[in-house]
């Protein structure tokens, strides 16, 4: 069965902190899907990576990185130089190839203190 | 503004009423989506739809009715068998036909539901 654990619940540091949030999933198929997504106090969820299994290359988008080990079954997000506006619950999700579902972790809330 | 429109924000219900949350999109996309989100909790799938007149059971979806007789909208609504309806309720939608699991999710702002 398919699980996603952000063992994280809550994290907060001093702006301008690098901060690593961390997703483990578990998957028996070879083929699936892990996202981010950011939920700012407005509510909304917005989309912020999609990675498929086959592809390991880390990634940078400006202050935001991910660093997807399918060795450890995990798909971390470091967000480097935090601003306050980084403040938001963050969710992990996967999905697998032919499921119709999207699992989403629990989330982990972070704070970014001025 | 293309996106996708939740109402009401705040929704308060009684004992033994159901009620109605509306999701309106004009993104032109297939797929329609109702989560709940609980305290602390990730988000668990109530329904979804994938064409007009069709829909299918998310994990939750006990106590919950949703309709699709127009491509834009996706209703749910609460009725009085949910027992603790109490939450925040989003609504999603992508862009192919199939719910393909690669798809990204474009959300709403949420509805607020509690119990009075």
């Amino acid at each position: 069965a398919q699980k996603v654990t952000q063992a994280q619940t809550e994290i907060s540091v001093v702006e301008k902190e690098d901060v690593t949030l961390d997703c483990v999933y578990e998957t028996r198929d070879t083929t699936y899907y892990l996202f981010w997504y950011k939920q700012p106090p407005s509510g909304e969820l917005v989309f912020l990576i999609r990675r498929n299994s086959f592809d390991e290359q880390n990634e940078i988008s400006g202050r935001y990185s991910w660093n997807f080990q399918k060795s450890t079954s995990s798909f971390n997000f470091t967000i480097t130089a935090s601003q306050v506006v980084d403040s938001a619950v963050y969710f992990c999700a996967l999905s697998e190839a032919g499921d119709d579902k999207i699992i989403f972790g629990k989330g982990t809330r972070l704070h970014i203190l001025p | 503004d293309g996106g996708i429109t939740q109402s009401p924000k705040y929704l308060f219900r009684k004992e033994g009423q159901n009620v109605t949350l509306s999701c309106e999109q004009n993104l032109n996309h297939d797929a329609m989506y109702w989560y709940r989100q609980d305290p602390g909790q990730g988000l668990r799938l109530i329904y979804y739809s994938q064409i007009v007149n069709d829909f299918q059971k998310g994990d939750i979806a006990e106590g919950y009715s949703v309709s699709r007789e127009k491509k834009e909208s996706f209703p749910l609504t609460v009725t009085s068998a949910q027992k603790n309806p109490t939450a925040f309720y989003l609504c999603a939608s992508s862009i192919g036909a199939r719910v393909a699991t690669n798809e990204k999710l474009f959300f709403g702002s949420g509805t607020q539901l509690s119990v009075l």
